[in-house]
């Protein structure tokens, strides 16, 4: 069965670097998405990403966040000065179209730790 | 604007016995997804099933079953005779077709099934 893949699956990086959270969505799915889930609380939507542009997005996304598709195939979320409050687990997920008749698929998360 | 309740935070059961999880939503929009993912304790987001709001038909999958009633707001997940590998956080989650696809989760319900 097809699967988004994300990397890495555990990130540690020091407050006020940048990061860059790497996913490879579903090949035919044209909807992308990402999300996070702080310890022990619900999952959050960040941003919804089509045709090459941001579709929607929380007010969590402010301006410290970014999404690109560089080459058609990654999906990749940026933090550009992380905060201690930036850990969480980040889920990309994707989807064929917004019937999901085939499916919203999440990756299996990337944990990232913010010292 | 749309939510969705998960009021049941924990619950814990002895292996074999039935247990229904709770999921209450509120939305505007009359065409709408409803979805169920389990999380286990690696952390992933498996996904259960994904219901539109034209079809109230119930499911049964296995030893799962969801019933979903537009006149309550409701969309409960039934475990029949559960199993300790069932325990987990379990999300009922929405998402309005006015939206560009983002899910709206609830809070969650940990179970935990002992043996």
């Amino acid at each position: 069965e097809p699967e988004v893949t994300q990397t890495p699956s555990h990130q540690v990086t020091q407050m006020g670097q940048e990061v860059i959270l790497r996913c490879v969505p579903i090949s035919n799915h044209l909807y992308f998405y990402w999300y996070r889930q702080i310890l022990g609380q619900k999952v959050e939507f960040l941003v919804s990403f089509y045709n090459n542009e941001i579709s929607e997005k929380s007010e969590i996304f402010d301006d410290q966040f970014s999404v690109e598709r560089p080459d058609g195939s990654n999906f990749t979320l940026k933090i550009r000065s992380t905060k201690l409050e930036d850990s969480a687990m980040y889920f990309c997920a994707s989807s064929e179209d917004r019937t999901y008749n085939y499916g919203y698929t999440f990756g299996s998360g990337t944990r990232l730790t913010v010292v | 604007a749309q939510k969705v309740t998960q009021a049941q935070t924990e619950i814990s059961v002895v292996e074999k016995e039935d247990v229904t999880l709770d999921c209450v939503y509120e939305t505007r929009d009359t065409t709408y997804y409803l979805f169920w993912y389990k999380q286990p304790p690696s952390g992933e987001l498996v996904f259960l099933i994904r219901r539109n709001s034209f079809d109230e038909q119930n499911e049964i999958s296995g030893r799962y079953s969801w019933n979903f009633q537009k006149s309550t707001s409701s969309f409960n997940f039934t475990i029949t005779a559960s199993q300790v590998v069932d325990s987990a956080v379990y999300f009922c989650a929405l998402s309005e077709w006015g939206s560009q696809g983002n899910l709206i989760f609830g809070k969650g319900t940990k179970l935990s099934v002992k043996p």
